[in-house]
């Protein structure tokens, strides 16, 4: 089955450390996005990639690096620099289809990772 | 650079009853698509209804319909005969289309939807 798997599911950091979250998507999307997301709030664009080997910021990526190596891969990791990475991570893959000449633009979440730093 | 709002941060409504969220936009582009998606306890984001901006016919999927309002930047969520499932977090969302520069997801501070028995 093709989807988006994010793991772990919860991770702890104590402060200080870098840790990495894995997004992987068998999907084929060119595309794929980080979010995070607050209690109670919506969702805020970390980093984003629409193709392999290239990346931009969103509109919090202070604290955050990514890579995209690999099309089916877009690992983020937490820095020691981001002030308050306690938080629910959400990654997206976007799909490219057409019906009789039109377009259309689908996102795909994965599961999430509840980050919490001790 | 795009918004997206959603001026209810709450709302309820009775089983098997009609309700609709509001929300609206502000962009300067004349291609984009719209979308709404929902988000239960379990925090899984599932796209609900999507609308394409050069559509004139509004979208519907079953129980579930959008009214929008492209002059006036207005999209609208209406959910009739109501089920206790529909309980959720709903998101409005912005997208301009994939390859645009720039092109990526804004959404809303999300509306909480109570579905009471």
């Amino acid at each position: 089955d093709g989807g988006i798997t994010q793991s772990p599911k919860y991770l702890f950091r104590k402060e200080g450390q870098n840790v990495t979250l894995s997004c992987e998507q068998n999907l084929n999307h060119d595309a794929m996005y980080w979010y995070r997301q607050d209690p109670g709030q919506g969702l805020r664009l970390i980093y984003y990639s629409q193709i392999v080997n290239d990346f931009q910021k969103g509109d919090i990526a202070e604290g955050y690096s990514v890579s995209r190596e690999k099309k089916e891969s877009f690992p983020l990791t937490v820095t020691s620099a981001q002030k308050n990475p306690t938080a629910f991570y959400l990654c997206a893959s976007i799909a490219r289809g057409g019906v009789e000449g039109a377009s259309y633009n689908e996102q795909f979440f994965g599961p999430g990772t509840r980050l919490t730093v001790l | 650079a795009q918004t997206v709002t959603q001026s209810q941060p709450e709302m309820s409504v009775q089983e098997a009853e009609t309700v609709t969220l509001s929300c609206t936009y502000d962009t300067s582009e004349s291609n984009y698509y719209l979308f709404w998606y929902k988000q239960p306890p379990s925090r899984q984001m599932i796209l609900v209804i999507r609308q394409e901006a050069y559509k004139q016919q509004n979208a519907t999927e079953n129980r579930f319909s959008v009214n929008f309002q492209k002059a006036a930047k207005s999209f609208s969520l209406k959910i009739s005969d109501s089920q206790l499932g529909d309980t959720a977090m709903y998101f409005c969302a912005f997208m301009k289309p994939l390859r645009t520069s720039g092109s990526r997801l804004t959404f809303g501070e999300g509306t909480q939807l109570t579905v009471n028995p």
